[in-house]
């Protein structure tokens, strides 16, 4: 089946320092990411669309130069957090779409909890 | 614009008792529709899907969905619940055209008590 691995399912780390996420298709070429932040308790709120070898598309409200999104191959997606702060800890979840493998659901990583003190 | 209720913020149902988890949704066209499960500091599982065919949709770990278009729900169902079915489920919608991605209902706690 279709995995997607993402890493770190943990980070700590200071205010003011940044933070890189990965997001990797392990077994199938993605040519779509999605980036979706989840707040305690909450539902996932999509924070941008990433196609290869192009620039993301951000949602209303998510600033860009904040989370840094890079997506420069079929199999990684990358999510920067630059300049953390306390009020960006939340837990990112990175999902992804087939190029061949287009049977309508997106496949999930396990998610990133970043906690910023 | 693609849109997907959960009425439900948590639902209880005794172990062995069928369990019922409502969706209701709001699309343009014809529906992608998803169920998603989640555990605690995990990514979603995918349950189901219903892309065409058959109304009745069964997935993952003995669930089922009925689309009905009369009433525009999907609602997840089990026959018998277990403990283990404990987690937070989302309901899902995406345009089947193009590279989009998934609309999520806010998500039912289902908590099967033994």
């Amino acid at each position: 089946g279709a995995v997607v691995s993402q890493h770190p399912s943990r980070v700590i780390c200071k205010s003011g320092t940044s933070v890189k996420i990965e997001c990797r298709s392990l077994d199938f070429q993605a040519t779509t990411m999605f980036w979706y932040r989840q707040f305690p308790k909450k539902s996932l709120m999509l924070m941008a669309t990433s196609n290869e070898g192009s620039k993301a598309t951000y949602e209303q409200g998510v600033e860009k130069d904040k989370f840094l999104i890079n997506h420069a191959s079929l199999t990684l997606s990358t999510l920067t957090v630059t300049s953390a702060h306390p009020e960006d800890s939340s837990f990112y979840i990175c999902s992804a779409k087939g190029l061949v493998l287009n049977t309508g659901e997106l496949f999930f990583g396990e998610g990133s909890r970043l906690t910023v003190l | 614009a693609q849109s997907v209720a959960q009425p439900e913020d948590q639902v209880n149902v005794a172990e062995g008792n069928p369990l019922t988890v409502k969706c209701t949704y709001s699309v343009s066209g014809n529906p992608y529709l998803f169920w998603y499960v989640q555990y605690p500091n995990r990514g979603l599982q995918f349950l189901l899907k219903y892309i065409t065919g058959d109304n009745l949709v069964k997935g993952s770990y003995g669930f089922e969905a009925e689309f009905n278009k009369s009433q525009t729900s999907f609602h997840l169902k089990k026959p018998s619940a277990l403990v283990s079915d404990s987690a937070l489920y989302f309901c899902a919608v995406r345009d089947p055209s193009g590279n989009t991605p998934l609309v999520f209902g806010k998500g039912t706690r289902l908590s099967v008590i033994a």
